[in-house]
Parts: C-alpha cells; sequence; structure tokens
C-alpha cells in the first residue's frame, strides 16, 4: 500500500515568508507525527496528532510554528515569517502502533 | 538534553566486517527502537525491544538492551555496502501522556567499504 507521503520535496523561500508543509499518513494510522532534522543531527520532535485528542505541541520551536490535521488524516505544518536558522528537512511520520512510519521529508532552504 | 545519546558518532568498516553501534538513554523507557536513514531523507524502521526484553534479532540484525545501565546496542553481522546509513536509536518513555511520541539519539553514521 501507499506509504507517508510529504509535498514539497523541497521548498526554497525568501525569509520573512509564510510556507506550508504538507503530510499524507498511511490510511488509517490515528497517529501522526512532524519532526524538524537540521544538517548532520537526530530528529527534532515538533508536534503528535493522535486521533481526537487534543495535539502535543510541546516541541515546537515558536509561535511562528503551527500544525492541524483535518478529518484525522492530512496534516499541514505552517511556519510564518520563516528564518534562516528554520532551514531543515521536516519529516512527517504515522503509526497505529509503536512503528513509525517516515515520509520522505520536506527540505526547507530559507534564503 | 538529549534522551539518546549515540556511540560512536562515526564508523568506518570494510565488508564483511560487524559493526556494533551503541545507545544511551536516561529516563526509564517503555519500549526501544532502531531506526535507519539514507541520505538524509526519510527514516525506515529496523527493530523494536521492549523494556522487558533483553535481546533481539532480525535477519543479519541483533539488538540487546540492559534497563539496568539504560542502554541499548545494535550489531549488524556481516555488513555489506548497501548498510551505508545513519542509525538512530529511538525512546518511548514510559509513563509519558503521549503514546508512541519517541525521542531520538544524534545517530551513528556507519560507512561499509566495499
Amino acid at each position: 500500500g501507499a506509504g507517508v507521503s510529504q509535498s514539497p520535496s523541497n521548498k526554497v523561500t525568501e525569509k520573512g515568508k509564510d510556507v506550508e508543509l504538507r503530510c499524507d499518513p498511511i490510511s488509517g494510522h490515528t497517529a501522526l507525527y512532524w519532526y524538524r532534522q537540521s544538517l548532520g543531527q537526530g530528529l527534532e520532535f515538533l508536534i503528535y496528532f493522535q486521533g481526537n485528542s487534543a495535539p502535543d505541541k510541546s516541541g515546537l520551536p515558536s509561535d511562528r510554528f503551527s500544525a492541524e490535521r483535518t478529518g484525522g488524516s492530512v496534516s499541514t505544518l505552517t511556519i510564518q515569517r520563516t528564518q534562516q536558522e528554520d532551514s531543515a528537512v521536516y519529516l512527517c511520520a504515522s503509526s497505529i502502533a509503536e512503528t513509525q512510519y517516515f515520509g520522505p521529508g520536506t527540505r526547507l532552504l530559507v534564503l | 538534553s538529549q534522551q539518546g545519546e549515540e556511540d560512536p558518532q562515526a564508523l568506518s568498516i570494510q565488508e564483511g566486517e560487524n559493526a556494533t553501534m551503541n545507545c544511551s538513554y536516561k529516563t526509564s523507557i517503555n519500549n526501544l527502537q532502531w531506526y535507519r536513514q539514507n541520505s538524509g531523507r526519510g527514516l525506515v524502521h529496523l527493530i523494536l525491544i521492549r523494556s522487558n526484553e533483553r535481546e533481539k534479532h532480525s535477519g543479519r540484525l541483533r539488538v540487546t538492551l540492559d534497563t539496568s545501565k539504560k542502554s541499548s546496542s545494535l550489531l549488524i553481522t556481516a555488513s555489506r555496502a548497501a548498510d551505508t546509513a545513519s542509525y538512530f536509536c529511538a525512546t518511548d518513555l514510559a509513563g509519558g501522556t503521549s503514546y508512541g511520541k519517541l525521542t531520538f539519539g544524534q545517530g551513528t553514521i556507519l560507512t561499509v567499504h566495499p
């Protein structure tokens, strides 16, 4: 079956612009996660959606970052007024149990 | 600070040799998982070991868990050039309110030379 998909694959933007990153999880997966990975670093947890529960936003680095998950499926991560330090690969994962299935990521470059 | 600390940061071996990577963590866990990442893109799940397990095998992979030392190791036997990748451990913390939320280590970069 289809895996987790993310779009766009790459995004180049100018400092100060807003960007939206999309994640399509595996159908039927109740949990959805967003992570950020800076060059050569590990994964930094951003936000977690589980079913209809309130999302765990504890990893969002600032109020410029927000995410929503519509209809328990597709999720959008929005970064407002982007900064150069936001440049990273943004990874989405979904799960129905303990194992997480990752998408290919969106590589964001803020100039 | 990171929950997971991995050692070594980089490992370079010849094809056919075994590769061992270690992961240490700080707080009690429900389970520990190992993931592999190629070329800085999506991660692939390799193996999960629960807190009440000590060792698991999957093909050429062997994972151990020592909860008294809060450490785990991943052994890849008879390595191949295709095993070249970054390997991450991730912990599912016990007592957390977010079921399944993982905390990742910094990773070990493994290079296997043909």
